[in-house]
């Protein structure tokens, strides 16, 4: 199956630091998402982005599908925005492929 | 309009037994996906379905096995419970229609141990 990368694995922020989260994938896709989950385990939807440029406030994402990476910007840095962010990808079988996940901590 | 929204919240098992997990989807969606998500892994997807169709299937046994109902609810299925399934499940639901997965809008999870 399709394999899919996240790095770094682990990241420490300063409140209002910004940050770039990267996802490398394996195959060809026609399907990218980015989730966030809290730390109580709700996992909430926040591009989907199979290529192209995205921006919701003070998060953007651009994937480059022909170069296999999509990558996340989290600017400004917020406590809230503590949690694991992971990439999920698809190649059109309806079977959606996860990533380990990056671990984000904002410190106030 | 309420979310996804999943029951039971937590469940204990023993080895050996079969647990039903059940998921409601957000009014208007038509297909919902199962995942398994083990502590500081991931999600693995076990299910697709849409409009009672199975569409979608990951790398799991046939012990997990799933279904979906005329109002779009669905349950999944766990028999001969091990100690290796203890994990969170979380239930997806998404408008459905389309080539491939759209916009997954995921339920609070269920908390399955087996002891």
């Amino acid at each position: 199956g399709i394999q899919v990368e996240q790095s770094p694995p682990d990241l420490i922020l300063q409140e209002g630091a910004n940050s770039t989260l990267r996802c490398n994938f394996s195959d060809s896709v026609n399907n990218l998402q980015w989730f966030h989950q809290n730390p109580w385990g709700q996992l909430i939807n926040l591009f989907y982005i199979p290529s192209g440029t995205k921006q919701n406030g003070r998060l953007s994402a651009t994937t480059v599908a022909t170069e296999r990476y999509s990558l996340l910007y989290i600017s400004s840095s917020q406590t809230t925005d503590s949690g694991v962010y992971f990439c999920a990808v698809e190649r059109g079988d309806y079977k959606l492929s996860f990533g380990a996940g990056t671990t984000v901590t904002v410190r106030a | 309009d309420a979310g996804v929204t999943q029951s039971p919240t937590h469940l204990i098992k023993t080895r050996g037994q079969h647990v039903t997990l059940r998921c409601s989807p957000i009014s208007g969606h038509k297909s919902v996906s199962w995942y398994q998500q083990v502590l500081g892994q991931g999600p693995q997807f076990i299910f697709q379905y849409y409009e009672k169709e199975e569409r979608g299937r990951g790398n799991f046994p046939d012990r997990f096995s799933a279904r979906q109902f005329p109002n779009y609810s669905s349950e999944l299925n766990v028999n001969a419970l091990l100690l290796g399934d203890s994990a969170l499940y979380l239930c997806a639901s998404s408008f459905g229609a389309g080539d491939f997965t759209d916009t997954q809008y995921f339920g609070p999870g269920t908390r399955l141990t087996v002891l």
